[in-house]
């Protein structure tokens, strides 16, 4: 969906590197979302953005922190990556009248 | 025992069937969304229901508030529907998704 692009769509990187995603939307919504998928756990929530500088923790939130400095970017950082961070990642946005929108994924595998 | 329930886990079905996925939910909602994903592939919002019904294609979603319950069916099945549907729930502008069905339409 051309509202939303996530980068990387994939990325390799070693244990205890910093590692940043991006998520940027043109579509102006204010709700902005982190999500990870793995198998047998479905999609959980990392952090949340209601508004430009205002963030929330997720269910899984812990090695995770993000950032919203202007309304269409959401940046997702690992601090020190550890394998147990290997994951696909989603990025959504959200509004009443459109639902959600989610962005194609990054996969990130931590080695 | 999850906020949200889905059932089946897994559905197998012949190409042209009727097919039903049920979801079941216990938390206050703002609105229900059905959403799919294809293998390795992007999550794609199918419904967002509120109340009553919609219809898009052969794609029909039904809610019904009080029994806290939604369904969504596919008629005339083809294996291009083969796919995950996931059902999520809007509570307090966050998302509660279901663990999804897996459907493999057979030819």
């Amino acid at each position: 969906d051309a509202g939303i692009t996530q980068s990387p769509r994939h990325k390799v990187t070693e244990t205890g590197t910093p590692v940043t995603l991006r998520c940027h939307q043109t579509e102006n919504h204010r709700y902005m979302y982190w999500y990870r998928q793995d198998p047998g756990h479905g999609l959980r929530l990392i952090h949340y953005s209601y508004g430009v500088k205002d963030t929330d923790k997720g269910e899984v939130s812990d090695g995770y922190s993000v950032s919203r400095s202007k309304t269409e970017d959401f940046l997702l950082t690992l601090e020190s990556a550890t394998s147990s961070q290997t994951s696909v990642y989603f990025c959504a946005i959200s509004s009443n009248r459109d639902g959600y929108t989610f962005g194609s994924g990054t996969r990130l595998t931590v080695v | 025992k999850n906020e949200v329930e889905q059932s089946p886990q897994n559905l197998t079905a012949q190409e042209g069937e009727f097919i039903t996925i049920n979801c079941s939910y216990s938390v206050g909602i703002s609105a229900l969304h059905w959403l799919q994903q294809h293998p390795g592939g992007g999550i794609v919002s199918l419904f967002m229901l509120s109340s009553g019904k919609k219809k898009h294609g052969r794609l029909i979603a039904t809610i019904n508030i009080q029994e806290k319950h939604s369904s969504l069916h596919i008629t005339a099945s083809h294996p291009r529907d083969s796919a995950v549907y996931i059902c999520a729930v809007d509570n307090t502008d966050k998302l509660i998704f279901g663990t999804g069905t897996r459907l493999q339409v057979f030819p």
